[in-house]
């Protein structure tokens, strides 16, 4: 089974530039995740779907931050402007039904 | 603060049992979880338990959850230099499957 797929691994921005993020969940999830994990911390949640639909976005940004799930499958996320601050990993994560999530490997964003 | 805590390192002999703990908040949590992370990786689901569980074995690992004191630890037996990375606990704190991660806890296995 093909895990959870994430493009791409690494990016480097000056502040104030625009970036994307993409998601491809494990076939057949549902739910996908993404998180923020900055450097010395744990991940904390940015947004949640359920198929196309947000469930959770409280901790979103969403003045700089969006993030969508067209059909339900794959996902992106975009930040624009970003701050040096949004210096972080991003990781996506899947899940179906009440099993445990799958996490990808991460993009390693740096805004200078 | 972090609503999930840990101490942030361990060192530990090859070889040697390691204890790794966590304490959490939310008292209506369903699952509780242990990560790894290594270099440059995602996070690799360990294992996890229930909250109506007190312990469970998974070859090399042990999970203890004390509910009362919402206190869990990880103990891993036999501890190898593969042991080495980052240790995440995460609390499950509503039905869609949120994780509320603690900061991790470094473990170094020296030989």
């Amino acid at each position: 089974e093909a895990g959870v797929a994430q493009s791409p691994r690494y990016k480097i921005i000056e502040k104030r530039q625009s970036v994307a993020f993409w998601c491809n969940p494990i076939s057949g999830h549902a739910t996908l995740y993404w998180y923020q994990q900055i450097l010395g911390q744990g991940p904390k949640l940015l947004i949640q779907f359920q198929n196309n639909g947000v469930v959770d976005d409280s901790q979103l940004p969403k003045d700089r931050f969006s993030a969508e799930r067209l059909k339900g499958v794959d996902s992106t996320l975009k930040i624009q402007p970003a701050k040096l601050e949004d210096s972080a990993v991003y990781l996506c994560a899947s899940r179906a039904g009440s099993t445990e999530a799958f996490f990808g490997q991460g993009t390693r964003l740096t805004v200078v | 603060g972090e609503d999930v805590e840990q101490s942030l390192f361990l060192s530990v002999r090859e070889g040697d049992s390691s204890v790794i703990n966590c304490t959490y908040t939310d008292s209506s949590s369903t699952y509780l979880y242990w990560y790894k992370q290594e270099p440059g990786a995602g996070l690799q689901l360990l294992t996890y338990i229930f909250s109506n569980m007190d312990m469970k074995q998974d070859q090399r690992l042990t999970v203890l959850l004390n509910k009362k004191d919402k206190h869990l630890s990880l103990r891993i037996a036999d501890t190898q230099t593969g042991d080495s990375a980052i240790y995440f606990c995460a609390e499950r704190t509503d039905s869609w499957g949120k994780l509320q991660f603690g900061a991790g806890t470094q473990v170094v296995v020296t030989p």
